[in-house]
């Protein structure tokens, strides 16, 4: 099993709609990362949280410590916003990631 | 904006060849990593760095694996006789005590 998984892993959307991505983990953690690799490759760190709520823009990132589960939301999707979302659990300086959630917006 | 640099952006090796693969934290950060993406697969992690001394591996990381930082500024990782199973993307990230990791864009290196 997975120590990291990610839920769905294909995800298309049309330009306005609510995403949803979950993340569920078995491993302790003391921080919960999401990520977004671009087509070209290059991975950028959107949060990282160890409880609650955080939000940056349209992107909104919740967790539940207690059920080791995660989700990020992106509200008024846009085709910018496609790329891979990776989900990273990170304990005493070692991260184990998950595979990712390939998202696509049409416009 | 401070970034993460890493070269070079592309290298192809024949196997059993030595390969480092250097990266450029930013400054004032204290804890690196080390990363790999095999094509088609998920990130893994390799090993963390702080204060001049490794601070985690993963199995991944075995002998033909090392880092270094020579100096005050870069952030070397070693390959000592490369594998085809070793062609994959690594990427280089830092964080400040406390922050979040920053990547680099990374290494994609080819094995032949």
């Amino acid at each position: 099993k997975n120590e990291v998984e990610q839920s769905p892993q294909n995800l298309t959307a049309q330009e306005g709609e609510f995403i949803t991505i979950n993340c569920s983990y078995s491993v302790g953690i003391s921080a919960l990362h999401w990520l977004q690799q671009h087509p070209g490759g290059g991975i950028v760190s959107l949060f990282m949280l160890s409880s609650g709520k955080k939000k940056h823009g349209r992107l909104i990132a919740t967790i539940n410590i207690q059920e080791k589960h995660s989700s990020l939301h992106i509200t008024a999707s846009h085709p910018r916003d496609s790329a891979v979302y990776i989900c990273a659990a990170y304990n005493n300086n070692d991260m184990r990631f998950g595979a990712g959630t390939r998202l696509t917006v049409k416009p | 904006e401070p970034e993460v640099t890493q070269t070079p952006s592309h290298q192809v090796t024949q196997m059993g060849q030595e390969v480092i693969l250097r990266c450029v934290p930013i400054s004032n950060h204290l804890y690196f990593y080390w990363y790999r993406q095999i094509l088609g697969q998920k990130v893994e992690f390799l090993v963390s760095f702080y204060n001049n001394e490794i601070s985690e591996k993963s199995e991944i990381f075995d002998d033909q694996f090392s880092v270094e930082r020579p100096d005050g500024s870069n952030f070397t990782l070693k390959i000592r006789s490369t594998k085809l199973e070793d062609s994959a993307m690594y990427f280089c990230a830092s964080r400040t005590n406390g922050g979040t990791q920053y990547f680099g864009p990374g290494t994609r290196l080819l094995v032949l």
